[in-house]
């Protein structure tokens, strides 16, 4: 399976606890992005890397969050101190360039639920 | 703000029928769209994408209509199917990153 791999699939943390999620993105793929989807709603725009750079973070991204692409190819993606309100999927995804007007390719998401 | 939103949260369709999904986008200078489909449980998928030099685009039983004029385009899924009961994103692809609506959740009733 060469598509966007995404561990784990699951993840059940109790609040407070801190979680790392990891992203193997499509091999050879320069840009890597992370959303955050809630029941109903699309993906949400957290943060995403260009090589091993971050370029950008949403507000959405709070202190608690950090991710990193150490090495230009897989990504995580860490919670701190989790809340209630982190509950939701967490998608990864690829695009081999990065320039404008190129799709995305998403892996499978981890699902995360804080108790 | 949304630069895409999708006009119906809900469609059911008859198996056999033919929907129709649509969306519209508020910048005028967009001029790459993409229509993505998630399935419960999994990440989004791309199906379709259109560019704005073409006002249509064909794929395997779906269609992409774009109107520039009123900043709006449609997803046509001919002879629908039990498999593509899902939720219908279309997406900005002209922004980096990619803006998602809220969806349309296509149900198809046996």
């Amino acid at each position: 399976d060469t598509g966007v791999s995404q561990n784990p699939r699951h993840k059940i943390t109790k609040r407070g606890q801190n979680v790392t999620f990891r992203c193997d993105p499509i091999s050879e793929h320069n840009r890597l992005y992370w959303y955050r989807q809630t029941l109903g709603q699309g993906p949400e725009f957290l943060t995403y890397f260009q090589n091993e750079a971050q370029l950008e973070k949403s507000r959405l991204l709070s202190d608690r969050f950090s991710a990193e692409r150490p090495k230009g190819s897989f990504s995580t993606l860490e919670i701190q101190r989790t809340e209630q309100g982190d509950s939701a999927m967490y998608l990864c995804a690829s695009s081999p360039t990065g320039v404008t007007n190129e799709k995305l390719f998403f892996g499978s998401g981890t699902q995360l639920s804080v108790l | 703000g949304e630069s895409v939103g999708l006009h119906l949260p809900t469609l059911s369709v008859q198996e056999g029928d033919n929907s129709i999904i649509n969306c519209a986008y508020s910048n005028s200078a967009s001029d790459y769209f993409i229509w993505y489909k998630q399935e419960s449980g999994k990440g989004p998928q791309f199906i379709i994408d259109i560019r704005s030099n073409m006002d249509k685009r064909q794929g395997q039983r779906v269609t992409v209509l774009l109107n520039k004029t009123v900043k709006h385009l449609s997803l046509q899924i001919a002879a629908t199917q039990p498999g593509d009961s899902a939720v219908y994103f279309c997406a900005d692809g002209g922004n980096t990153p990619l803006v998602f609506g809220k969806g349309t959740r296509l149900s198809v009733i046996a």
